[in-house]
């Protein structure tokens, strides 16, 4: 099992609708999780960071996080032809503290 | 500009040759991180810095590739004798805190293409 699995996409969502970006983890111990948004020949960017199980907003976007299923999702809220990127999904590997990346899901953003 | 910088932005070099990249982290952030991308993969690990003090280096990288941060500010990572398969994008990353699992910021990154 890997690490850190996110399905690659690409994801096709029409503009205005919502965008849904998965994310599972293999370590039951993470305690951190992050969502990078990144543009195609770019550095990723971070978008939100999420510590606690449930829901956490920040304008357009929602971090959610299920411990018990290893699970953490983004939502994209009025989906603009500008949040089309790759989404990268990165957890804390608690035995050595790093933090680990999947491989990103690639989202287009239908005008 | 107070963000992570990275130079050079691209480097094109023949196979054999060695390269070195800088990495200017965000001022005051304790820890510093190198990681390699090539296309359609996540930032792979390569090694990490606490101040001055190389932490941790991945099996990933092989006795060719080096990395310093001497004075617990910028860093270098230098790559000698260069393979096709070094071929990558070069991702320097800061973070504040002494935990690892703090949030990380990423420069520009430096594009390596080996001929």
């Amino acid at each position: 099992q890997k690490e850190v699995e996110q399905n690659s996409g690409p994801l096709s969502v029409p503009e205005g609708a919502i965008a849904s970006l998965n994310c599972t983890y293999s370590d039951r111990g993470s305690q951190s999780f992050f969502w990078y948004r990144q543009y195609s020949g770019k550095s990723p960017e971070l978008i939100m960071s999420i510590y606690s199980n449930g829901d956490k907003e920040d304008g357009r976007f929602t971090a959610q996080l299920n411990k018990a299923s290893q699970y953490v999702s983004l939502l994209i809220r009025d989906s603009q032809p500008s949040d089309s990127a790759t989404y990268l999904c990165a957890v804390n590997r608690n035995r050595d503290d790093k933090i680990i990346f999947g491989k990103g899901t690639r989202l287009h953003i239908l005008p | 500009d107070t963000g992570v910088s990275q130079d050079p932005r691209h480097k094109i070099t023949k196979r054999g040759q060695n390269v070195t990249f800088r990495c200017d982290p965000i001022s005051e952030h304790n820890r510093l991180y190198w990681y390699r991308q090539t296309l359609g993969q996540g930032p792979e690990f390569l090694t990490y810095f606490q101040n001055e003090a190389q932490l941790e280096k991945s099996r990933l990288l092989s006795d060719r590739f080096s990395a310093e941060r001497p004075k617990g500010s910028f860093s270098t990572l230098e790559i000698q004798r260069t393979e096709q398969g070094d071929s990558a994008m070069y991702l320097c990353a800061s973070s504040p805190s002494l935990a690892g699992a703090d949030t990380q910021y990423f420069g520009p990154g430096t594009r390596l293409t080996v001929l």
